[in-house]
Order: C-alpha cells, then structure tokens, then sequence
C-alpha cells in the first residue's frame, strides 16, 4: 500500500469523448505525476503538479490537460479520446527536495478507447 | 529526453537461481531508480542509486551504475516465485520526473 489512491479502477470510453481521471495522493506529498503506460511498454511521462502548478511536461498534447488541488489531489483530463489514448494511467505522488528521488504510485486507472 | 532501456526483455529462472537485468540510458542523470510492477498493476519502488554511487544492497536486491557507460545493472539473488514481475529502470532528472525503459518481464518457476 503507497496511500495513492485512483479512480475509476476501469472505464471505457469511445473516440472523441473526453476522460477525468482522479487521484489523491500519499499524505504530506506535495508533487503529483501522471504516466501514461500502453500495453507491453513502460510508463511515459505526461505531466508534473507542484503546489498547483504545472512543473513539467512530457511529449504529450495539449488535449491531455491536469489539475491539482490545495489538497494536493489531482485530475488528468484528455479531450477528443483517440483509439492510442487506451492504456493504464499511473498517478505518483513524491515529496519534492525530500531529496529521496522515490516516487509513490497508485493502481493506475485503465482507460479503454472504443 | 533521457530513456532507460533494459536488457533482456524476458526471462525466466528457477527458484532459487538470481536474476540479472541491465539497463542503459542516453544522457547524464541524477540518479536512477528500479521499479517492479505486478500484472499491470501500480509500480513499486526497489531501489535507488544516485550518481556518484557506484553499487547498493537493499535484501536479495544489488544495484551497480557504471555512469562511464551509462549503465546499470539489477541482480536478484536466490529468487522466489513472488518475484515474477516486470522490472523496470528508470532515470531521473533531479526533479522527480522518470523516464523509464521498456521493462524485463522475469518468471521465477517453483
């Protein structure tokens, strides 16, 4: 058990929908990551939220947009679905200049395009 | 981007045997990380090495980083059929942000 927490577990969605996924993160973590992870591959990189910012960005398009909330929680959101978007969606929590480098991940969320 | 790759994709063992997998990477790093993940479930950390570290011990699990060939290497000794897994490496870059390889499926057979 990490204390990350993701919802929904599954859902499908067709093409040109949009998706929020939702996370909360390990108590007193101030930093939330997204990856995107399709099947047989590793977790790509999506987007880093520190105190509620934007704190980096992978190779992804705007349509994959994120929140976070003052209580740390965190949403990814992606627009106009496309059949490529199915995969599982990790969310990671950390402590930034805990200098631990260790990243916290829930059970991802698998995300079905039809 | 930094990308871990791991070498080799798959791998299968009996129990009680140790299980080796390398992983290199493409530009200079803060530190690099292992992860295992169960049936494509979340990930879960194993191990750290920071860069001026040359091996680390954590249980079964040893970790080496050869930072002149940019390279790591994960041994678990006297495997257990629990540790099938897909293991992955994963480069940082000083700000928490992974990039992780393509992963080494291991199946420890009782």
């Amino acid at each position: 058990e990490t204390g990350v927490t993701q919802s929904p577990t599954h859902l499908i969605k067709t093409r040109g929908q949009q998706v929020t996924l939702r996370c909360s993160s390990q108590s007193g973590h101030n930093t939330v990551s997204w990856y995107q992870q399709a099947l047989g591959q590793g977790p790509q990189f999506i987007f880093q939220y520190y105190r509620e910012e934007e704190n980096g960005r992978g190779n992804f398009p705007p349509r994959f947009s994120g929140l976070q909330f003052p209580n740390y929680s965190s949403e990814l959101n992606v627009n106009a679905l496309e059949l490529d978007d199915s995969a599982l969606y990790l969310c990671a929590s950390s402590l930034v200049k805990a200098n631990t480098g260790e990243l916290f991940f829930g059970e991802g969320s698998r995300l079905t395009v039809l | 981007s930094q990308q871990g790759e791991e070498d080799p994709q798959a791998l299968s063992i009996q129990e009680g045997e140790n299980a080796t997998m390398n992983c290199s990477y493409k530009t200079s790093i803060n530190n690099l990380q292992w992860y295992r993940q169960n049936s494509g479930r979340g990930l879960v950390h194993l191990i750290l090495i920071r860069s001026n570290e040359r091996e680390k011990h954590s249980g079964r699990l040893r970790v080496t980083l050869d930072t002149s060939k940019k390279s790591s290497s994960l041994l678990i000794t006297a495997s257990r059929a629990a540790d099938t897994a897909s293991y992955f490496c994963a480069t940082d870059d000083g700000n928490n942000r992974l990039a992780f390889g393509k992963g080494n499926q291991v199946v420890v057979i009782p």
